[in-house]
């Protein structure tokens, strides 16, 4: 079953805006992280928040979690028509990562 | 190359006959991890290797579904019998191991179910 759950489920900006996406887990986690995902095929690593953590930063990416209220949030700044794409978050309790259906990002040009 | 490799990366096929998914994961990563994704939907876990320890074959769907990685490395996934809801991609990812370690994909299976 998903643990995670990320809203929107799709979200429509123009380039050169932010876009936020925000992720709900359910159960106490080691780590969080997030994905990307193109075309439906493979998904490539972006970032990792250790439960210890409350903001992490990567290029024009900034991610943010709050375990009191079992959220994250992935923000891209600047955005490209290339982060055009499918974003994940993904939990890890033991040593499964437990996916949300994920953020439909669209970029528009 | 360096990443994770499968093939074939689309198999078409008749509803009854079995199909073989093979991955080749990154050398030494020990953990390798398949997964399912129907269209526009998250992953679904279905097995997961770690070194030489029995796999975790608690996300299998059903008996029709089986996997086997040979010599801490290349792997199979097994479907008999299809049905057309085996419809999906099927992604296989490896990591240096557990926990606090990110997965690493292949591009993925496009299995199609006739």
């Amino acid at each position: 079953s998903q643990q995670g759950e990320e809203d929107p489920q799709a979200l429509s900006i123009q380039e050169g805006e932010n876009a936020t996406m925000n992720c709900s887990y359910k159960t106490s986690i080691n780590n969080l992280q997030w994905y990307r995902q193109n075309s439906g095929r493979g998904l490539v690593h972006l970032i990792l928040i250790r439960s210890n953590e409350r903001e992490k930063h990567s290029g024009r990416l900034r991610v943010t979690l709050d375990t009191s209220k079992k959220s994250s949030s992935l923000l891209i700044t600047a955005s490209r028509a290339a982060d055009t794409a499918s974003y994940f978050c993904a939990t890890i309790g033991n040593y499964q990562l437990i996916w949300g259906a994920g953020t439909k990002l669209i970029i528009k040009p | 190359g360096a990443g994770v490799s499968q093939s074939p990366s689309n198999k078409v096929t008749e509803k009854g006959k079995d199909v073989e998914l093979r991955c080749d994961p990154i050398s030494g990563h020990t953990a390798l991890y398949w997964y399912r994704q129907s269209l526009g939907q998250g992953l679904e876990f279905l097995i997961y290797f770690q070194g030489n320890s029995a796999p975790d074959k608690s996300g299998l769907p059903s008996d029709r579904f089986s996997a086997e990685r040979t010599g801490g490395s290349v792997s199979t996934l097994t479907i008999q019998r299809t049905q057309q809801e085996d419809s999906a991609v099927y992604l296989c990812a490896s990591s240096l191991g557990t926990g606090n370690q990110p997965q690493h994909f292949g591009d993925g299976t496009r299995l199609s179910i006739l």
